[in-house]
């Protein structure tokens, strides 16, 4: 167990739907972060929050929205996705300016 | 843009030494970190190089250069547990950006 946990694990959704990613650290960190990890790429970073502040925004497209209420919680909505953005969602969180990032086991999403 | 090339498979028996390279083109470079991931498994992390130079934890160790953008991670009397996908990621400006290679999968035979 890294400290980091997701919810849901698993996910199927249509392109109509309204969905949300939750992601929870119990490890004190300040910083937290969404990654995108598809087949043969790399994981790619799509959100950054230091400090409950949203500090890089990998131009990702506008129907996935990031929330972070407190340093230990992170959301992910989702809306209108579309069947490419099936994927597993990684968070992690670390301590800001630490090379250690701690993931968490990630939510398999698939958009139908 | 940024860019990291390691080589997509590499095999090994129990007990050999493999070496997993990485090359990056990047700006704003800050350091090279390294990272696992076992099929179904989170990216858990295994080092990080900032200076150029040797880094040792137990049967890993890792390596950079940032004259030559490379750097690799080298892993001592494997076990079949090793076998699984490894990772480097350039830290690059703000620290906390990480940039991902493709990953090297690696898998360990009796």
């Amino acid at each position: 167990e890294t400290g980091v946990t997701q919810t849901p694990r698993h996910l199927v959704m249509g392109m109509t739907n309204k969905k949300s990613l939750k992601c929870e650290q119990h490890l004190g960190h300040n910083a937290m972060y969404w990654y995108k990890q598809s087949a043969k790429k790399p994981l790619e970073l799509m959100f950054v929050y230091s400090l409950e502040e949203r500090v890089e925004n990998n131009s990702v497209p506008s129907r996935f929205s990031p929330e972070c209420p407190n340093s230990s919680h992170l959301f992910l909505h989702l809306h209108t996705l579309q069947p490419e953005d099936s994927a597993l969602y990684l968070c992690a969180s670390s301590q800001v300016q630490a090379p250690e990032q701690f993931f968490g086991p990630g939510t398999r999403l698939t958009v139908l | 843009g940024q860019s990291l090339e390691q080589p997509s498979e590499v095999t090994a028996v129990e007990g050999a030494i493999v070496q997993i390279n990485c090359t990056y083109q990047t700006s704003g470079f800050y350091g090279l970190s390294w990272y696992q991931q076992h099929d179904g498994g989170a990216p858990t992390f295994l080092s990080y190089n900032g200076l150029d130079g040797l880094e040792e934890t137990g049967r890993f160790s890792s390596f950079l250069s940032r004259s030559d953008s490379y750097g690799y991670l080298l892993l001592q009397e494997l076990q079949m547990k090793d076998s699984a996908s490894y990772f480097c990621a350039v830290r690059v400006r703000g620290f906390q950006k990480l940039v991902f290679g493709t990953g090297t999968r690696l898998l360990v035979s009796p």
